[in-house]
């Protein structure tokens, strides 16, 4: 499957807890975005991101989330502590940045993150 | 910053036409993306249009219009497996000098037979 991966798909946290979610980009794409979504809702923006770099956090609340993107490996956004309201779907997407459709974003499956 | 407005649902009934319109306003322009999202799904591509003009893919086509900051999508024989939010992005060249993709909220899309 060359597509975006992300993992887990559901995953179920306790307050306090951190959640870890995973995202590889699909082959030969070396930028990744992450989206919040929350139930009948759009999407959220929350970070951009290339291999070792952080291009946009705007969107990204100021404490509990980080967000990486190794040399090796997948994308990692972590909430720290979480709390119910950060109940929600959370969508990776990545993009190359050339071609005739570049920066046309191919989305995965999305994690689905229940803090009980 | 962008700014961009798309209808929040639509009803429309199987077989018919429908055009779901996106405006935006923006700097640095540089292309706009349909997408379609079923309940519970990831979001699909549908379409990308950077020039002025209508683009015609299968039953789906769009159209832009850059001067007026304006896009629709067309949605023709509609069938029910079409419901669905419909989501409008916009791509800008940011202050950061580089391309980012803004999306809008989605119209979500109920066709009922």
């Amino acid at each position: 499957n060359a597509g975006v991966m992300q993992n887990p798909r559901h995953l179920v946290r306790r307050r306090g807890q951190e959640a870890r979610l995973r995202c590889s980009p699909m082959k030969g794409h070396s930028h990744v975005y992450w989206y919040r979504q929350l139930p009948e809702e759009g999407l959220k923006f929350m970070v951009y991101l290339q291999k070792e770099n952080i291009i946009d956090e705007s969107g990204m609340p100021k404490e509990r989330f980080s967000a990486e993107f190794p040399k090796e490996g997948p994308s990692i956004l972590r909430i720290q502590q979480v709390v119910r309201g950060d109940s929600a779907a959370y969508f990776c997407a990545s993009s190359s940045i050339s071609g005739k459709r570049s920066y046309e974003q191919y989305f995965g499956p999305g994690t689905r993150l229940t803090v009980t | 910053g962008q700014n961009i407005d798309q209808p929040t649902e639509m009803t429309a009934t199987e077989g018919a036409i429908v055009q779901i319109n996106c405006t935006y306003q923006t700097s640095g322009f540089n292309g706009l993306f349909w997408y379609q999202q079923h309940a519970g799904e990831a979001p699909t591509f549908l379409s990308y249009n950077v020039l002025d003009g209508l683009e015609e893919k299968g039953r789906f086509s769009s159209f832009l219009s850059r001067s007026k900051g304006y896009s629709y999508l067309l949605l023709k024989e509609l069938q029910m497996k079409d419901s669905a939010s419909y989501l409008c992005a916009v791509r800008a060249l940011n202050s950061g000098g580089y391309q980012k993709v803004t999306f809008g909220t989605g119209t979500k899309l109920q066709v009922i037979p």
